[in-house]
Order: structure tokens, then C-alpha cells, then sequence
């Protein structure tokens, strides 16, 4: 599994748009990455994967360079309700791999 | 469709008794984890099953055991509480992701807190 490292915490503000960075020298070539987003007092809820370039759906956008060694989770004009603690995951996107989560990204929104 | 289901909720033991915690999925996923979660701290695997029929260590093993009774459940057991233990602990599976692009995402239960007095 490649260990990522992402800051502890951000602030933000309503409106703004937020990117989270994380970073991952040692992706492997099958490797995905994949976000998850965590509110208080419940599970973590997938975000967004991807492997290359851009992808975007209705929550977020994942932007990966072409050297693949880290991604940016963009999250467009955040409210209250965004604040939450972001994951940063990468591995195999198997059904049956290991599932391991860092510390992730603390994100505050204030209004 | 219920997705992954976690009993009890909460739970409060005493130092030294056991107990199991339950999980089941309804989504027919191959792997299933058990986290544990401790305040203000990212989430860490105690133990994780691949498929029916085997289980791994994760990153914190010790103190816990786990049983992967079908395809549907994985239970995990504590056989001598701790206060160390005293956590909340979240179930998962992981499977193909409901949208149209390929890949696997987890799905959580909504956690039990336990409290080891």
C-alpha cells in the first residue's frame, strides 16, 4: 500500500472553493486513489476515484498530474455542511485488498 | 436495501468481560473490515476479510478476534475488555461502485461506541 500524507487541517470559508492535497511518491502502477469523506459520529463515505487526470461528479473533483505521485481534492464553494475529515486512499481498487485510512484532513468551515 | 448493518449501538462493559460485536451486509461483497476509531483520530483496522473463510490482522489485532461466519457476516469479539479498548467501532464492506465508472468503494455501518469501565 503507498502511504500518503495530507495536511492535518484546513479552514475555509462559505463559498470558497477548497483543495486538499495529498501526496504519494511511491504509487504503484495499478494503483487508484480514492477519497473518502468522514462527518462526526459516522462512517466514512466515498467521495470520488480515480487513476489519471481528471475526474469530476456532482461532490468533488480529482485532479492527479501525469507523474501520479499526488492528487487534489477540490471541493467547489463549500458550505457548513462540508466540514468534515477528508481520506486520502491509495491501493487497488480490488474487492478484496486491504483498506487502510491515515489520519486525514481535518476541514472547518466557518461561515 | 439496509447496506451494513452494525449491533448493538452502544455498549458499556466492565474491565474483563467479553462480548461480540455484529456485523452484517446485505450487498454481497466479498471483503469486510472492522475499524476502530478513537476521538479526534483516523480510523484503524483491527481486522479484515478478504473473502468467506479467511481473515487478516490489520493494523491493531491485538486483543480482538474476528469470525467470518458467511459471506454476509463478520463478527468481531473481544474476550477480555480493557479500557484501552474503549472506542467507537465502525463495520465496512467493499464492493463495485454505484456509479458508472468502474472501481470499489467501502460502505460503513453507523459505528457502535463502546465504553470499557
Amino acid at each position: 500500500l503507498a502511504k500518503t500524507t495530507q495536511p492535518i487541517s484546513m479552514d475555509s470559508y462559505e463559498g470558497q472553493e477548497v483543495n486538499i492535497t495529498c501526496s504519494h511518491n511511491n504509487i504503484a502502477t495499478n494503483d487508484y486513489i480514492t477519497w473518502y469523506q468522514q462527518f462526526p459520529s459516522q462512517g466514512p463515505r466515498f467521495i470520488i476515484q480515480g487513476y489519471k487526470t481528471k475526474v469530476t461528479n456532482e461532490v468533488a473533483s480529482l485532479f492527479i498530474p501525469a507523474d501520479r505521485k499526488s492528487s487534489t481534492l477540490s471541493l467547489p464553494r463549500v458550505s457548513l455542511s462540508d466540514t468534515a475529515v477528508y481520506y486520502c486512499l491509495v491501493g487497488l481498487i480490488s474487492d478484496t485488498d486491504k483498506l487502510i485510512f491515515g489520519t486525514g484532513t481535518r476541514l472547518q468551515v466557518f461561515p | 436495501n439496509a447496506g451494513v448493518t452494525q449491533t448493538p449501538k452502544f455498549q458499556v462493559l466492565k474491565t474483563g468481560q467479553s462480548m461480540t460485536l455484529q456485523c452484517a451486509q446485505d450487498m454481497n461483497h466479498n471483503s469486510m473490515y472492522w475499524y476502530r476509531q478513537d476521538p479526534g483520530m483516523g480510523l484503524r483496522l483491527i481486522y479484515y476479510s478478504a473473502s468467506e473463510g479467511t481473515t487478516d490482522k490489520g493494523e491493531v489485532p491485538n486483543g480482538y478476534n474476528v469470525s467470518r461466519l458467511n459471506k454476509r457476516e463478520f463478527s468481531l469479539r473481544l474476550e477480555s475488555a480493557a479500557p484501552s479498548q474503549t472506542s467507537v467501532y465502525f463495520c465496512a464492506s467493499k464492493g463495485l461502485t454505484w456509479d458508472r465508472v468502474v472501481g470499489t468503494e467501502a460502505f460503513f455501518g453507523q459505528g457502535t461506541r463502546l465504553t470499557v469501565v
